[in-house]
């Protein structure tokens, strides 16, 4: 069974940095392009990032909203999946789930606080 | 950017109703929308792909359609097991999510 696992949340400071990281089993991962996508507290679902596949050179597309301070990456020799979010803002908080969109992760969650 | 926008942001329903709600692009996405449900406290899960195909599993009262700016989901015989947030997802440019659809029961 498909299963994708987050990893790495927590409470941080504005302007910290912090990696968030999703481990991904039960599918061919090499072939899938992968997504974070956000959901603030009580608030819909915004979608964070994505990253294709190797034949895709790994192409990245992000938010206008965290373009230029997230950056995916994913290493196909682990399955895993990272968000590497620097200079964090107030309204980065959200619970941050992994997905290839026919499934999803349960998330985990990122506060920034000061 | 494209914008999904949802309506009715909610909706009050009883089991057995047959429930429609909207999701209107701000320009033509084709047919590059999908709808997931969210259940309170859980994950969000997929059940129309490509505007108007039921993914693996879901039942056959959800049904997609709608094709360029104009796209409805419908729930024929609602179920208690339905309530739920729903959301559209746009894939034509980038990706956008609309605001949702709640649903609860009168």
């Amino acid at each position: 069974a498909v299963q994708l696992v987050e990893s790495g949340g927590g409470l941080v400071q504005p302007k910290e940095s912090l990696k968030i990281s999703c481990a991904a089993s039960g599918f061919t991962f090499s072939n899938a392009a992968m997504y974070w996508v956000r959901q603030a507290p009580g608030k819909g679902l915004e979608w964070v990032a994505r990253i294709r596949t190797k034949p895709n050179n790994y192409a990245t597309y992000y938010a206008d909203s965290v373009k230029g301070r997230f950056t995916i990456s994913r290493d196909d020799s682990k399955s895993m999946v990272y968000l590497q979010m620097d200079n964090l803002k107030t309204e980065d908080t959200a619970m941050y789930y992994c997905t290839i969109l026919t499934r999803w992760g349960q998330g985990v969650m990122v506060t920034v606080s000061s | 950017n494209t914008v999904m926008t949802q309506s009715p942001t909610s909706m009050f329903i009883s089991v057995g109703d047959r429930v429609t709600m909207n999701c209107k692009a701000s320009q033509n996405v084709g047919t590059n929308v999908d709808w997931y449900q969210q259940k309170t406290g859980q994950s969000p899960k997929l059940l129309i792909y490509g505007a108007s195909n039921r993914y693996t599993g879901v039942p056959d009262r959800f049904t997609g359609s709608g094709s360029g700016t104009d796209f409805t989901l419908t729930i024929s015989n609602m179920q208690a097991e339905d309530l739920a947030v729903y959301y559209c997802l746009q894939y034509n440019y980038n990706w956008t999510f609309g605001g949702g659809t709640k649903l609860e029961l009168k």
